[in-house]
């Protein structure tokens, strides 16, 4: 099966501009993720969604990120506008609706703001 | 939120049985563990996962006490390919219905030497 794809692999903006990160999840995966790392920190959750609804987005740092999950398939996260301190690497992960089911990751976005 | 602590870093050599304890003091009834593995540019892969004694796969074995307040990754026989970093991860999806609780710590950096 093909696993969670993300795109783009790389981005970089100037401060102040919007960016929009986009993932492809596992077919049939109803839970969806996004997580990231921001230099020289550990990875932190950012939301998750049951197909299309968030069931939690206790994680998203503000409200320049907005995340969205069209028809239960792929993913966008939207940030807007752009921060210095929002360089890192954007992840995505997909799993099943099962108990404890694993979480499937993909390679991620990195992002740069200058 | 379950916390997690691993050594930083540790090496091995290549054809050695390699052991990476975490520990998780505060693990709850029903949380799970779970380790991933990650390398370089990619997104953290999933390896093996657990609620007590022992479970084993094709790569990797993962010993829980009875008092589950640690665990013990097993990866027999490492290569070089095996350099990369190993996340411990403590946490019960289902009862939460988020993955938020799912952090991933420092993760321990393994290099396989030659």
């Amino acid at each position: 099966e093909a696993g969670v794809t993300q795109f783009p692999s790389h981005s970089v903006i100037e401060k102040g501009q919007t960016v929009t990160l986009r993932c492809d999840p596992i077919s049939g995966h109803d839970n969806l993720y996004w997580y990231r790392r921001v230099m020289g920190k550990e990875i932190k959750f950012l939301l998750h969604f049951v197909k299309e609804s968030k069931q939690d987005e206790s994680g998203m740092p503000n409200n320049r990120f907005l995340a969205e999950r069209t028809g239960g398939t792929y993913s966008t996260l939207k940030v807007q506008p752009a921060e210095l301190e929002d360089s890192g690497v954007y992840f995505c992960a997909s799993s099943h609706s099962g108990y404890n089911s694993p979480l499937h990751f993909g390679n991620g976005t990195r992002l740069t703001v200058t | 939120l379950a916390k997690t602590t691993q050594p930083i870093s540790m090496d091995s050599y290549e054809g050695q049985e390699v052991n990476i304890t975490c520990s998780h003091n505060n693990i709850a009834t029903n949380d799970y563990i779970t380790w991933y593995q990650q390398f370089p540019s990619q997104g953290p892969r999933f390896i093996i996962q657990g609620y007590k004694t022992k479970v084993t796969n094709e790569v990797a074995s993962l010993f829980i006490p009875a008092d589950r307040k640690s665990s013990t990754l097993s990866l027999p026989r490492v290569s070089l390919s095996d350099t990369a970093v190993y996340y411990c991860l403590v946490g019960d999806i289902k009862s939460s219905g988020s993955a938020r609780q799912l952090t991933f710590g420092s993760g321990t950096q393994l290099t396989v030497l030659p």
